[in-house]
């Protein structure tokens, strides 16, 4: 049983499409984060989400907008894509409550712009 | 200045060699700490916690060192199995609780 789950896992597109990502969590946590991890292979994170509310949103291009329709649940759509957002796109859930800074991520999202 | 450094590496060691890996922060606000391990393409999933007084577990220790923002990880007698990227985070308390990583170090753990 997936606890944070991500669709879909590659995603092969033309420059100047829009795409989603999904992801949800089953966990029952209250924050929901999208990080970034390019080809250096370093995790950076865009947004993040604590029941439903925007508390993080970093330097992140707005062709970039994430929407929660409720705390299970973060997607990413992305507007007008370029080569530069080729990447591995990681969802991740935790409840902040808690403190213990365990993230729990999903398998991520290899998206692959043309 | 990045906010999390890690020396990327890649380390090279032989099976039963002791590694030690090093990260240093920039934000003082920097209140908790970990290490996670990421396996190639895969997702990054917690190793262990990082504690003022230094903490281990099993062949892994973590020690911080909150005046010099310096974190390090050892391994013992190190394992094939132990191949990986491990990476460095911090938590920022102030700043919504932002998990921020390092670009990791990888290990290469050779019989």
């Amino acid at each position: 049983d997936t606890a944070v789950s991500q669709t879909p896992k590659y995603l092969v597109t033309q420059m100047g499409n829009d795409k989603s990502i999904k992801c949800e969590q089953n966990l029952g946590h209250d924050t929901m984060y999208w990080y970034k991890q390019d080809s250096k292979k370093f995790l950076k994170i865009m947004f993040s989400y604590n029941n439903k509310e925007l508390i993080i949103n970093e330097t992140v291009p707005n062709r970039f907008s994430p929407k929660s329709p409720d705390k299970a649940h973060l997607n990413l759509h992305i507007n007008s894509l370029e080569l530069g957002d080729s990447a591995v796109y990681f969802c991740a859930s935790r409840d902040r409550g808690t403190n213990t800074g365990e993230l729990f991520f999903g398998e991520g999202s290899r998206l692959t712009v043309l | 200045r990045k906010e999390v450094e890690q020396d990327p590496g890649p380390f090279n060691v032989p099976e039963g060699a002791t590694v030690a890996f090093n990260c240093t922060y920039s934000n003082s606000a920097s209140q908790s700490f970990f290490w996670y391990r990421q396996d190639c393409r895969k997702e990054p999933k917690l190793l262990m916690s990082v504690y003022s007084s230094g903490n281990e577990d099993g062949r892994f220790t973590a020690q911080l060192n909150r005046a010099s923002q310096y974190i390090s990880l050892l391994i013992r007698d190190s394992k094939l199995s132990d191949s990986a990227t491990y990476l460095c985070v911090v938590n920022i308390y102030n700043q919504g609780g932002k998990l921020i990583f390092g670009q990791g170090t990888e290990l290469s753990v050779k019989p």
